[in-house]
């Protein structure tokens, strides 16, 4: 496509449901990211991956959250048994190349998740 | 690893006034530097970025960035504000690997 993809566009849940966030990169980029950012904050980087090396789980907050990519395509986020501080909105972003120079992320609309 | 500091979460200018939006880095590597601007209702896109070279870069929109590494910094600058220049500033650095966002300033512009 021409730009990331993100779907949900927002998600209402129940606390305690487990949620799934699909982000479609664009067509060749290596680099996905998942960012979220909660009212008035800033972007907290949550994982990374690159190509088909391991990706970086370092800004997971908890065992709740897991990220998976299927090549270098389409991502999905998932949050099991969520709780009211989930609440954000998640941000994708990808890039041409990380490890070789330094590409523009590119990002997308975001899905806003609200746990009532 | 790398971090970000932006001081001051909320930025208020006059239009036609000088815009400084501060960011300091830490890298245990040189660093990539990155601003990227967030309109209202808008997602984020990229203004500029320092790579390897010449330590002033511009962007978009009439701003401009220095990168000093003795100081750690990329300051983001533009000398006269808009109203369209209203926005949420996000200064970003890359290290050794993932890029690492620092926690916005918002850019309010005064009549």
């Amino acid at each position: 496509g021409a730009g990331v993809s993100q779907s949900p566009s927002n998600k209402v849940t129940e606390k305690g449901k487990d949620v799934e966030l699909r982000c479609d990169p664009i067509s060749g980029h290596t680099a996905l990211y998942w960012y979220r950012q909660r009212l008035g904050q800033g972007l907290e980087f949550l994982i990374y991956f690159q190509g088909n090396s391991a990706p970086d789980k370092s800004g997971l907050p908890s065992d709740r959250f897991s990220a998976e990519r299927t090549g270098e395509s389409v991502s999905t986020l998932t949050i099991q048994r969520t709780q009211q501080e989930d609440s954000a909105v998640y941000l994708c972003a990808s890039s041409l190349s990380a490890r070789l120079a330094p590409g523009e992320l590119f990002f997308g609309e975001g899905s806003r998740l609200t746990v009532l | 690893a790398q971090s970000v500091t932006q001081l001051g979460s909320h930025v208020s200018v006059s239009e036609g006034a000088l815009v400084l939006l501060r960011c300091n880095y830490s890298s245990s590597v040189p660093p990539y530097l990155f601003w990227y601007v967030q309109y209202p209702n808008q997602g984020l896109q990229l203004l500029l970025k320092y790579t390897t070279g010449a330590t002033l870069v511009k962007g978009i929109n009439g701003f401009e960035a220095e990168f000093k590494k003795s100081e750690t910094s990329f300051h983001l600058t533009k000398p006269s504000a808009h109203m369209s220049d209203a926005a949420e500033y996000f200064c970003a650095v890359r290290g050794d690997d993932k890029i690492i966002f620092g926690k916005g300033t918002r850019l309010h512009i005064l009549p």
